[in-house]
């Protein structure tokens, strides 16, 4: 059974840094993209980037380029996500999801972790 | 348009049949997924490859295509079926894209 298993939520203040993350079992973790999705309290999904374990290259969204770091860790499976210092407006639910590698659907997701950022 | 357009909400009657639509100039190429996401849960996969429902979702749901517009039709709508929708698609890059999302209601 595929399963995407993120870290809890975290609370969090202005300039501090973060690193949350998404352990995959079930499947060939290296031959799978993962992606990150940020979803804003009352709005949608909003793709950050997508990672490719096998050999960790990564894809940004642009308007996440240089904001966060997307990584990989193969010997456990594990996909992260971090901020080296988060702003208010990084609170969030943010998903990782497995991409399917015909039609390009996130076939499997994670619970979610809930960011919330405030002084 | 390089984005994918839906609706922000839609209303359908209990039992009757409802079409989400989603517009985009990549569709006209690739495939749509749907997705739905009920309150305070992950987004589940619906449909994928345009017309495909993953093992566990009821054949009330389909799929179709026409130009840069693919829809969702969901028939014999039910009171579970209240949602958001979102649609998603691909670049030429293979970078995964979504809709903004359409919110449902089921009266």
């Amino acid at each position: 059974e595929v399963q995407l298993v993120q870290s809890g939520a975290e609370v969090k203040k202005p300039g501090e840094s973060l690193k949350i993350s998404c352990k995959a079992s079930g499947y060939s973790f290296s031959n799978d993209w993962v992606g990150w999705v940020r979803q804003m309290p009352g709005k949608g999904l909003d793709l950050m980037g997508i990672i490719y374990p096998g050999d960790s290259e990564i894809r940004y969204k642009p308007a996440f380029q240089g904001q966060v770091i997307i990584s990989a860790d193969k010997s456990i499976n594990t996909v992260y996500l971090q901020w080296s210092s988060l702003k208010a407006s990084d609170t969030a639910m943010y998903y990782c999801a497995r991409r399917g590698r015909l039609w390009y659907e996130f076939d499997y997701w994670g619970q979610g972790t809930l960011v919330a950022v405030s002084s | 348009s390089s984005e994918l357009t839906q609706d922000p909400a839609q209303s359908v009657a209990l039992g009757q049949t409802v079409t989400i639509r989603c517009q985009g100039d990549y569709l006209t190429s690739y495939a749509a997924n749907w997705y739905q996401q009920r309150p305070g849960q992950a987004p589940l996969l619906v449909l994928f490859g345009q017309n495909k429902r993953p093992s566990g979702i009821p054949d009330r749901f389909s799929g179709s295509k026409s130009g840069n517009t693919a829809s969702l039709t969901i028939t014999e709508t039910q009171a579970e079926d209240e949602a958001d929708y979102y649609c998603s698609s691909r670049d030429m890059s293979g970078n995964p894209l979504f809709g903004g999302g359409t919110s449902l209601t089921v009266v």
